[in-house]
């Protein structure tokens, strides 16, 4: 059984560029969760994708954007970087249960 | 506002004894409670969790006990070893399937051999 895998592992941007994140979700799972992780905190929740719809969204803003393909994996759009997006960012997966599961994250940090 | 708190950044231990890590949360909706573990460089993976109809649940080493007229949850770990020592989160979410997670900032834990 393969884990959630994300890619690239680490990242740097320039302030006002764009990225994208991409995670692949551990077999038989149809749901794909983002978090943002800053130093010092929690993960906190970005959004959900639910059978390639969004299926929830946190306190962020429009700039984060996220897409669900039909094998299920996902990425994860910022646009227009701001230094307070430099954090690691988590998906997580599921299948209709409680527990989410990680992917070892990619670290981003933008100058 | 942080609806799951966790108090204490840090804790260290003996090899051998019980670490016990705390947790309080405010939402009166949240219907799970789950905690999680974290080494460097790693995401976080899946520990144990809890139901809010249950007071307490066991997985080999480690115990969740919850208190929900207090609003406080408790993870208990039997005993400790070096491999224990790593961040650890705790975890809330509300009522039914792939609902979202609202986690704490961790504490982090020290075992000493």
């Amino acid at each position: 059984e393969t884990g959630v895998t994300q890619s690239p592992t680490h990242l740097i941007k320039t302030r006002g560029q764009q990225v994208t994140l991409r995670c692949s979700s551990q077999s038989g799972h149809n749901t794909v969760s983002w978090y943002q992780q800053a130093l010092g905190q929690g993960p906190q929740f970005i959004f959900q994708y639910y059978r390639e719809e969004e299926n929830g969204r946190g306190n962020f803003p429009p700039r984060f954007s996220g897409l669900q393909f039909p094998n299920y994996s996902s990425e994860l759009n910022v646009n227009a970087l701001e230094l307070d997006d430099s954090a690691l960012y988590l998906c997580a997966s599921s299948y209709m249960g409680v527990e989410q599961y990680f992917g070892p994250g990619t670290r981003l940090t933008v100058t | 506002d942080q609806q799951v708190k966790q108090n204490s950044p840090s804790l260290s231990v003996q090899e051998g004894r019980i670490s016990i890590l705390n947790c309080d949360y405010t939402n009166s909706m949240f219907d799970y409670f789950l905690w999680y573990k974290k080494y460097p460089a790693e995401g976080p993976t899946f520990l144990i969790s809890i139901s809010s109809i249950k007071d307490k649940n066991e997985d080999g080493r480690f115990t969740v006990f919850l208190n929900k007229s207090a609003k406080h949850l408790s993870l208990h770990i039997v005993p400790s070893q070096p491999g224990d020592s790593a961040v650890y989160f705790c975890a809330a979410s509300g009522d039914g399937a792939n609902s979202k997670l609202t986690f704490g900032k961790g504490i982090t834990l020290s075992v000493r051999p």
